[in-house]
Parts: structure tokens; C-alpha cells; sequence
């Protein structure tokens, strides 16, 4: 089964730029592993962020944005407040299974 | 409104089993895939089991294949989780999705003897 690797944790400034990645055992991350992403905070059920690589919910914050970068998925968030402080993780998709990283502990300092 | 409500959590001994049952509404169950994701205590998400609209196409994770069975009611709007041979490791919070975009807020399950 594949391995999803992403920061166990990073820190950014109120206001700064922090760029999440989302890696694959198997090779490069493309459109076709239809990564997500999510937030979750303690306590709390986890929140779909992006979808589809790109895609945003009406609800995700305009800060927040999916994207490709240099063979992984990448979650940016420009502008971070102190709401965003949380756990991060993404999911791809491989034939026949969903496979979720590890979790990007996001503090915001 | 979309809701996705989990319920059949509980306390279990290991060896034995559970139903979980995820109740929804505001949207048209019978189009949409579902799936189930737990989260032990402390720990990430793991994915468990994919079910299609309309029941055609399952998958499971390795750690549950072979004990865990999903299924789905589509005029009962409801998703289940038969979880059979459970293991101190299966203890979890259990959530179903809607694909992966909304999530009820889950359902704990112990398994301890």
C-alpha cells in the first residue's frame, strides 16, 4: 500500500505565506490521485478544505488554495490568522484505496 | 441542510463485534459514494471502506478487510459499518463522509477488555 508523507509540523507568522506538501511512495502526485485537503482542530470533526486538487468549498477560506508543486499536491495558505492553527492532512486517491498522510501540525506564531 | 449523524458506538470486548449507522439528510444519498474514516485516540485519519452510490463498487483497508463489511440503504438514507473480530487497535473515532467533503461528527468505538 502506498505511503503519503506530508511535515509532521510547521510554523507560521500571523499574516505569513506556508506552503503544506503532500507526497507519494508511488511516484509523483498528479490530478489523478484527486487530492484533498483538510483542517482539523481539537475536539472536532475534520473539515474538507480543497478538493480535487484545486477545488474549493464554499466555506474554505479565499486564503486557503490547492495546487501541484514539484511532484507532490500543495496546500498554500497566504494571509494565515490564528483560526488556522490546527492539524492538516491530505488524502489521494489510488485504484481501490484512500490513503491519508500523517498530518501537518500547523502553529501559527 | 446536508447532516451525516453516526450512532452504534460503544464499548466492546475484543473478539466481539458492532453496527455502526450513519443517518443522513439534505441531500440525495442515493447519488452520492460514501465512505468511513476513524481516528484512534492522539492519531491521524485513517480511511476504512469506500462504498458507491449505488453499492456496486466496495474497497477496504487492509487492516479491516475481512472483518469490516459497509453497506447502505439508499431508501433508508442510511450507511452501515459491520465490524466484526474486533481488535484493541480498531478503537476509534468512527466518521462517515459524504465522498470526502462533509463529514458527520463520528462515533467513538472501544474495544477493551
Amino acid at each position: 500500500q502506498a505511503v503519503v508523507t506530508q511535515e509532521p509540523s510547521l510554523t507560521v507568522s500571523p499574516g505569513g505565506t506556508v506552503t503544506l506538501t503532500c507526497g507519494s511512495s508511488t511516484g509523483t502526485v498528479t490530478s489523478g490521485h484527486y487530492p484533498y485537503w483538510f483542517q482539523q482542530k481539537p475536539g472536532q470533526a475534520p473539515r474538507t478544505l480543497i478538493y480535487n486538487t484545486i477545488n474549493q468549498h464554499s466555506w474554505t477560506p479565499a486564503r486557503f488554495s490547492g495546487s501541484l508543486l514539484g511532484g507532490k499536491a500543495a496546500l498554500t495558505l497566504s494571509g494565515a490568522q490564528p483560526e488556522d492553527e490546527g492539524d492538516y492532512y491530505c488524502l489521494l486517491s489510488y485504484s481501490g484505496a484512500l490513503v491519508f498522510g500523517g498530518g501537518t501540525k500547523l502553529t501559527v506564531l | 441542510e446536508v447532516q451525516l449523524v453516526e450512532s452504534g458506538g460503544g464499548l466492546v470486548q475484543p473478539g466481539g463485534s458492532l453496527r455502526l449507522s450513519c443517518a443522513v439528510s439534505g441531500f440525495i444519498f442515493s447519488s452520492y459514494s460514501m465512505n468511513w474514516v476513524r481516528q484512534a485516540p492522539g492519531k491521524g485519519l485513517e480511511w476504512v471502506s469506500y462504498i458507491s452510490s449505488s453499492s456496486n463498487t466496495i474497497y477496504y483497508a487492509d487492516s479491516v478487510k475481512g472483518r469490516f463489511t459497509i453497506s447502505r440503504d439508499n431508501a433508508k438514507n442510511s450507511l452501515y459499518l459491520q465490524m466484526n473480530s474486533l481488535r484493541d487497535e480498531d478503537t476509534a473515532m468512527y466518521y462517515c463522509a459524504k465522498d470526502c467533503n462533509i463529514w458527520g461528527q463520528g462515533t467513538m468505538v472501544t474495544v477493551s477488555s
